[in-house]
């Protein structure tokens, strides 16, 4: 099964300051994401990559930025933490091709005060 | 509007009972289909996917395809304790964007 690491796993950071969450997976996959789970909205699409350094929008990317380094690693960034962006976030990777599965990290809790 | 909708948001079913779980697109570009499984402090399993119409059984879950009314549904027979979870409807289109939208969740809970 594929192995998706997030990290940190819990963060607590105060408004107007930076975050980096950072995910790493080892199936060879093409495809990475970043989601935020909130109450009430499931998993919404924040940003995801097909390759190294390739970006994608996602459906809520406003306060966010994100980099893909390695086929292996994606990170999203929070540059001025507001509030409105304490939630669970999980990455998920996925192969290449129409119809793949996803497959997610444990998650990382983050809380901004 | 959220692309994919869930019903219930909340199922309360008995063990050894049936749950059924509903989910429908707004976007008629979605031809991929899945349904995910959260337990609590984990995160999403895909549980099933259904990318044609009708059909489609794995041990106690079924799952059912109708693209023309844009609906999946998710049922599973003989609930177990251990069903208790998140399920999240998922679905794709088939530009090979690889965007993958998810439901807001249905929570159930089976009662021993």
């Amino acid at each position: 099964e594929a192995a998706v690491t997030q990290s940190p796993r819990n963060k607590v950071t105060v408004t107007g300051g930076n975050v980096t969450l950072s995910c790493r997976q080892t199936n060879s996959h093409n495809y990475m994401y970043w989601y935020r789970q909130d109450t009430g909205h499931g998993l919404r699409l924040i940003h995801y990559s097909y390759g190294a350094g390739n970006l994608q929008i996602g459906d809520v990317p406003d306060g966010y930025k994100a980099t893909r380094t390695t086929q292996e690693d994606f990170f999203l960034l929070l540059e001025l933490a507001s509030p409105s962006q304490t939630s669970l976030y999980f990455c998920a990777s996925s192969g290449q091709g129409s119809g793949n599965t996803l497959y997610f990290g444990e998650g990382s809790r983050l809380i901004v005060v | 509007q959220q692309k994919v909708q869930q019903s219930p948001e909340s199922l309360s079913v008995p063990e050894g009972g049936m749950a059924s779980l509903n989910c429908t697109s707004s976007d008629r570009n979605f031809q991929y289909f899945w349904w995910y499984r959260q337990h609590s402090g984990e995160g999403p399993k895909a549980l099933m996917s259904i990318f044609s119409d009708g059909d489609k059984k794995e041990g106690r879950f079924t799952a059912h395809l109708n693209k023309a009314s844009l609906h999946v549904s998710l049922h599973i027979r003989d609930s177990q304790p251990s069903d208790s979870a998140l399920y999240f409807c998922a679905a794709s289109d088939n530009y090979g964007n690889e965007k993958i939208t998810f439901g807001a969740g249905t929570k159930l809970t089976i009662k021993p």
